[in-house]
C-alpha cells in the first residue's frame, strides 16, 4: 500500500497566487515526522518545511506553509503568491519512529507550473 | 562546506559492466543513504546505513551493494549493470534519527548521478 499518496501529477497557477500541493499518508505509528522537498529542473533536492505528528500548530516557512489536519491523514504543501521561480516537482515525504535509519519514504511527486 | 558530493554526475554503462557510485559528506552526519529517482516514481530508497558499520536494505536494494567505508564515506555499487538500473542516483545524509534522535532531521541531498546502462 503507498505509504505517501500525491494524487496531482501536474498543477498550473497563475503568477501571484496561492496554490495547494496534496499530500496524503498513511502509517501507524503516533509519532512521525512529514516533509516537503522541492527539486527544479536543475535536479537537486531542496528541503522546504517540516511538520511533526505532535505539532500543535501548521508549519510555516515564508512563502510555505503545511494545511496540516492529522485526523484525515493529510500534510498539503501551500504556496503563497506563486513566483516563476516555483516552477518545480515538488515531494511530500514521510519518517516514521520505529524506523532507526531515518530514512524518509517519498510520494510521486507534483510537477508545478507557474504561469506568468 | 561542500555539503553531500557524489561522483560522477554522469555515467553510461553496457549491460553486465560495473561500476561504484561515490558519496561523501562533511557535515559530521551519522546517517547516510542511496536513493534511486525513476519518472512518476518519485524517490525509492536502495539502501541505508543509519551509522557508521551498519547498513541496511532498503526498498529496491537488488542488483546493488553498499560500503560505508567510514563516517564521510558511502558508496553504492552495481555489479553487473542492467537497463533496469538506468536512473537518476542520489545520496542523502541527515543527523541521528529515530527512537534515540529527533524526528526532525533533514536530509541533506548530493547533486545525482545520472546513469543510463544500454
Amino acid at each position: 500500500a503507498q505509504k505517501i499518496t500525491q494524487t496531482q501529477p501536474g498543477m498550473f497557477v497563475q503568477e501571484k497566487e496561492a496554490v495547494t500541493l496534496d499530500c496524503t499518508y498513511d502509517t501507524s505509528d503516533p509519532s512521525y515526522g512529514l516533509f516537503w522537498y522541492k527539486q527544479p529542473s536543475s535536479g537537486e533536492m531542496i528541503f522546504l518545511i517540516y511538520q511533526g505528528s505532535y505539532d500543535q500548530q501548521n508549519a510555516t516557512e515564508g512563502r510555505y506553509s503545511l494545511n496540516f489536519q492529522k485526523a484525515r491523514k493529510s500534510a498539503n504543501l501551500v504556496i503563497s503568491a506563486s513566483q516563476l521561480g516555483d516552477s518545480a516537482m515538488y515531494f511530500c515525504a514521510m519518517r516514521e519512529t520505529y524506523n532507526q535509519g531515518g530514512k524518509l519514504i517519498f510520494g510521486q511527486g507534483t510537477e508545478l507550473s507557474v504561469k506568468p | 562546506n561542500a555539503g553531500v558530493t557524489q561522483t560522477p554526475k554522469f555515467q553510461v554503462l553496457k549491460t553486465g559492466q560495473s561500476m561504484t557510485l561515490q558519496c561523501a559528506q562533511d557535515m559530521n552526519h551519522n546517517s547516510m543513504y542511496w536513493y534511486r529517482q525513476d519518472p512518476g516514481m518519485g524517490l525509492r530508497l536502495i539502501y541505508y546505513s543509519a551509522s557508521e558499520g551498519t547498513t541496511d536494505k532498503g526498498e529496491v536494494p537488488n542488483g546493488y551493494n553498499v560500503s560505508r567505508l567510514n563516517k564521510r564515506e558511502f558508496s553504492l555499487r552495481l555489479e553487473s549493470a542492467a537497463p533496469s538500473q538506468t536512473s537518476v542516483y542520489f545520496c542523502a545524509s541527515s543527523e541521528k534519527t529515530g527512537l534515540a534522535g529527533g524526528l526532525y532531521n533533514e536530509q541533506f541531498f548530493g547533486p545525482g548521478t545520472r546513469l543510463t546502462v544500454l
